[in-house]
């Protein structure tokens, strides 16, 4: 099983260009997630999904929007980059957060600049 | 909304003296879970903690989880220059947003060999 991946794992855009970043997961989870992570800020929540055809916005969601066509693949999109977007992107995925242990399983990441 | 405050930011340790983080909640949570993340590296599952007052130890590392399950620590004894790395707790509240994770800021360890 590779778990989960993002593509690509590094990218250089300019200001107002737009990209997506793909996650897939091959562990059949419902929950998918995406981070971002700034030097001393943590990881913050941008948007999650419950289920296949369903997103939501989580802390920091502005600037950003999310897909989930398929049960395996979340998509995570900047329509118009901006420099206050550059930071390094991290996808998740876990089952039910009800069960004994629902750990999130993380990617490798997707260090983005916009210069 | 939810605060999770982690403490300290940073610590450097020589190798062989121990470490502890630790986590405050603004409010009560359901679990919390402590991850790992090597430098250059991505987030890894280290441990959950469900029940009030609970402690569990994995070789070196004990995690403790408050009774009144609003605050939780990580002690590293003797510390190894394999610990080298950040370490996250998050919480999840009761009934939060789809049981999503508030991951504290973390704690950056470095260890002097």
């Amino acid at each position: 099983n590779a778990g989960v991946t993002q593509t690509p794992k590094f990218r250089v855009l300019k200001t107002g260009q737009s990209m997506t970043l793909l996650c897939a997961q091959d562990m059949n989870h419902e929950y998918m997630y995406w981070y971002r992570q700034d030097p001393g800020m943590g990881l913050r929540l941008i948007h999650y999904s419950v289920g296949e055809g369903t997103t939501a916005k989580g802390e920091v969601p502005d600037g950003y929007n999310v897909s989930r066509l398929k049960k395996q693949n979340f998509l995570l999109g900047l329509e118009s980059a901006a420099p206050s977007q550059t930071s390094v992107y991290f996808c998740a995925s876990s089952v039910f957060p009800w069960v004994t242990s629902n750990e999130q399983f993380f990617g490798p990441g997707t260090r983005l600049t916009v210069l | 909304g939810q605060q999770v405050m982690q403490i300290p930011q940073y610590q450097h340790v020589q190798e062989g003296e121990d470490f502890t983080t630790y986590c405050n909640s603004s409010t009560t949570l359901s679990n919390i879970q402590w991850y790992k993340q090597r430098p250059g590296g991505h987030p890894v599952f280290l441990i959950q903690l469900v029940k009030s007052g609970e402690v569990k130890k994995q070789k070196r590392l004990t995690f403790q989880f408050g009774e009144a399950k609003k605050n939780s620590s990580l002690h590293i004894t003797a510390t190894q220059t394999t610990d080298v790395g950040t370490y996250f707790c998050a919480g999840m509240n009761y009934g939060g947003s789809q049981g999503n994770l508030i991951f504290g800021k973390g704690t950056k360890l470095s260890v002097k060999p």
